[in-house]
């Protein structure tokens, strides 16, 4: 049963532009949501979270959105560069356990020139 | 220092090896993980100890054992392992709790490959 779910398996935007990758979750008792990159060959590197509590949270040329109502969050990606492609995971935890993160199965973005 | 290391970096061992993994951070975090992530799938978690207690076993089977023998390392111990179990094998650790430390700093990783 996977609770974190990310529809789209990959995503290829031209650079410039925005790159918008979506992810969708079952459990509405989720309490922080976080965004990873992955690059081939490393671990996952931390981008940005948010609290259940906000709509959004912006960090230089990242945004995430949450509409809790629909159970989903994005990550806007904008201007996109080549460096950001990379295997994007959503993922998220309980306040009552936030050792506990749950991924998605993640989007591999390639932004190309 | 803001790394998570992990070694070794690749690992092929047969079922009857008995091998370990090895992960280090100098960052003063309470928490490390250990992740498992088969190709094309999620990171899924192992293990987590918490101020070196074992805080989380998410149903491992007995032939992943780990151990936190001080507050910077971490091990998981590997032993008649079946061919499924390869995979890259993920190791984290995090500060604190809530939602401006639940950020997890990863390693690279260790890809097991079992013959």
């Amino acid at each position: 049963d996977q609770q974190v779910k990310q529809n789209s398996p990959s995503l290829s935007v031209q650079e410039g532009r925005i790159s918008i990758l979506n992810c969708d979750y079952t459990n509405s008792m989720f309490d922080y949501f976080l965004w990873y990159k992955k690059y081939p060959a490393e671990g996952p590197t931390f981008l940005i979270s948010i609290s259940s509590i906000k709509d959004k949270n912006e960090d230089g040329r990242f945004t995430v959105f949450l509409n809790k109502s629909a159970k989903h969050l994005s990550l806007h990606i904008v201007p996109s560069q080549p460096g950001d492609s990379a295997v994007y995971f959503c993922a998220a935890s309980f306040d009552y356990n936030t050792d506990k993160l749950i991924f998605g199965t993640g989007t591999r973005l390639q932004v190309f020139p | 220092d803001t790394e998570v290391t992990q070694t070794p970096k690749h690992l092929v061992m047969g079922m009857t090896n008995k091998k370990s993994l090895k992960c280090e951070q100098h960052m003063g975090h309470r928490a490390m993980y250990w992740y498992k992530q088969k190709a094309k799938k999620p990171p899924e978690l192992m293990f987590v100890y918490s101020y070196e207690k074992l805080s989380i076993n998410e149903s491992v089977p007995s032939r992943f054992s780990p151990e936190c023998p001080n507050s910077s390392l971490l091990n998981l111990h590997l032993h008649a392992l079946q061919p499924e179990d390869s995979a890259l094998y993920l190791c984290a650790s995090s500060q604190g709790r809530g939602a401006s430390n639940t950020e997890a700093f990863f390693g690279q990783g260790t890809r097991l490959t079992v013959v």
